[in-house]
């Protein structure tokens, strides 16, 4: 059963400063790999999407890379800004309509 | 953009009770997925469908049943309601089931007293 871990649970930084969230994921046999954005009691924002045949996606200040032989990905974020503040899940695909696997995510606040 | 839409947005019921939740994809989306998320947990995966059958199940009690209808919109119907039931249910949509990108649904906020 695949489970997946995101490290740290909570982190606080100055507004400006570059970061990395982390996802690690114990199956590798995964099709494709997500990062999401939640908002305190709001919906899931889909941020970006890795095929598992990729590397790394870029979005504006946003990268996000995956080594598979490793269950490994991360989240870059560059010049964080208070509008960041939230909580970062990443969920593994397993293929199929299976649905995704997420960790138990990363909550941000970026201080002014 | 249109977006996948859930209703009601906000949901009250007793124990004991029958709740329906409704799920609209983004056009062309053929494929719908339902989660839960309790308070301070990570989105659990409950049922999903592919063209109108259902093609995976993950942690859905028994009481809860769902479909996927002719225009692809979903319904979770949800029995015998019990306070652990209380929790926010999403919705998501994608075009296809390989490798393609889930989009969410705002939720559905069920709470049960």
């Amino acid at each position: 059963k695949q489970e997946v871990t995101q490290i740290p649970a909570a982190l606080s930084v100055p507004e400006g400063e570059n970061l990395v969230l982390n996802c690690s994921f114990t199956d590798s046999a995964i099709y494709n790999l997500q990062w999401f954005r939640q908002d305190p009691g709001k919906g899931l924002t889909s941020l970006l999407l890795i095929q598992s045949s990729q590397r790394e996606q870029t979005s504006g200040r946003l990268n996000a890379s995956l080594d598979k032989s490793s269950g490994r990905s991360t989240l870059y974020i560059a010049a964080s800004q208070p509008g960041d503040s939230a909580t970062y899940l990443c969920a593994a695909s397993g293929g199929g309509a299976d649905g995704l696997t997420f960790g138990k995510g990363t909550h941000l606040i970026i201080q002014p | 953009a249109a977006g996948v839409i859930q209703s009601p947005r906000h949901l009250i019921k007793e124990k004991r009770e029958t709740a329906t939740l409704k799920c609209y994809p983004i056009p062309r989306h053929d494929t719908v997925y339902w989660y839960q998320q309790g308070p301070g947990q990570d989105p659990q995966f409950l049922i999903s469908f592919y063209e109108k059958m259902q093609s995976d199940k993950g942690s859905i009690p028994d009481r809860f049943s769902a479909q996927q209808f002719s225009d692809y919109h979903s319904e979770l119907n949800m029995s015998s309601l019990e306070l652990g039931d209380s929790a926010l249910y999403f919705c998501a949509s994608s075009l296809g089931t390989l490798n393609t990108e889930a989009f969410f649904g705002q939720g559905t906020r069920l709470t049960v007293v």
